[in-house]
């Protein structure tokens, strides 16, 4: 089975623009989740999706936002970007998500904000 | 919210030796997860675990759900154990919590 896939691995962007991250799930996975990963404040959640609905939404202001496709694929939209957002964006995907099953993650993107 | 505190923070072993991370939480939780990840940032799930003790190779995690701890062992640890160790916990089916991880290095 394929892996989780990420694309793209590297994006530098400029402060005010926008960005789309797109993650593939496992096949046969329905959950995805998305986290953050800085040096100065480690890994933190975003938001899990599951069957195309937001199922859980981190401590992130509303220029954070994602979707979920009906092949599960998700997709997250960073708008008016800042210095702080540079950081390692990862995805992992689940079967259905909660504590019963184990999240696999993909390579992530690396985001630099210039 | 669960507070989840990972030590050493750094830790140099020569290869060879046997190696423990801790990971302690403040909250009940459902699940735990113990993560690894190289560097170029790819994390891979070592284990997950709810109670009592999983081993896989040279790997072994234990939990303790009355102490709220949990620790990861690396016997005849291998240069190519080197990276980030992350502890990560779930309470029901709430988002995972991370610790801020443990870097070690295994010199040859």
């Amino acid at each position: 089975k394929a892996g989780v896939t990420q694309t793209p691995r590297y994006l530098i962007k400029t402060r005010g623009q926008q960005v789309t991250l797109s993650c593939s799930p496992i096949s046969g996975h329905r959950s995805v989740s998305w986290y953050q990963q800085t040096p100065g404040q480690g890994l933190q959640f975003l938001f899990e999706y599951f069957s195309e609905t937001q199922r859980n939404k981190g401590n992130f202001p509303g220029r954070f936002s994602g979707r979920q496709f009906s092949n599960s694929r998700s997709e997250m939209n960073v708008s008016t970007l800042e210095l702080g957002d540079s950081a390692l964006y990862l995805c992992a995907s689940s079967l259905t998500g909660g504590a019963l099953y184990e999240q696999y993650f993909g390579p992530g993107t690396r985001l630099t904000v210039t | 919210k669960n507070e989840v505190e990972q030590s050493p923070q750094n830790l140099t072993a020569q290869e060879g030796e046997f190696i423990t991370i801790n990971c302690s939480y403040s909250v009940g939780i459902s699940a735990l997860h113990w993560l690894q990840q190289h560097p170029g940032g790819g994390i891979v799930s070592l284990f997950m675990l709810s109670s009592g003790k999983k081993k896989h190779g040279r790997l072994i995690a234990t939990i303790n759900i009355q102490e709220k701890h949990s620790s990861l062992h690396i016997t005849a640890s291998h240069p190519r154990d080197s990276a980030v160790y992350i502890c990560a916990v779930m309470t029901g089916n709430t988002p995972l919590v991370f610790g801020k991880g443990t870097r070690l290095s295994v010199i040859a």
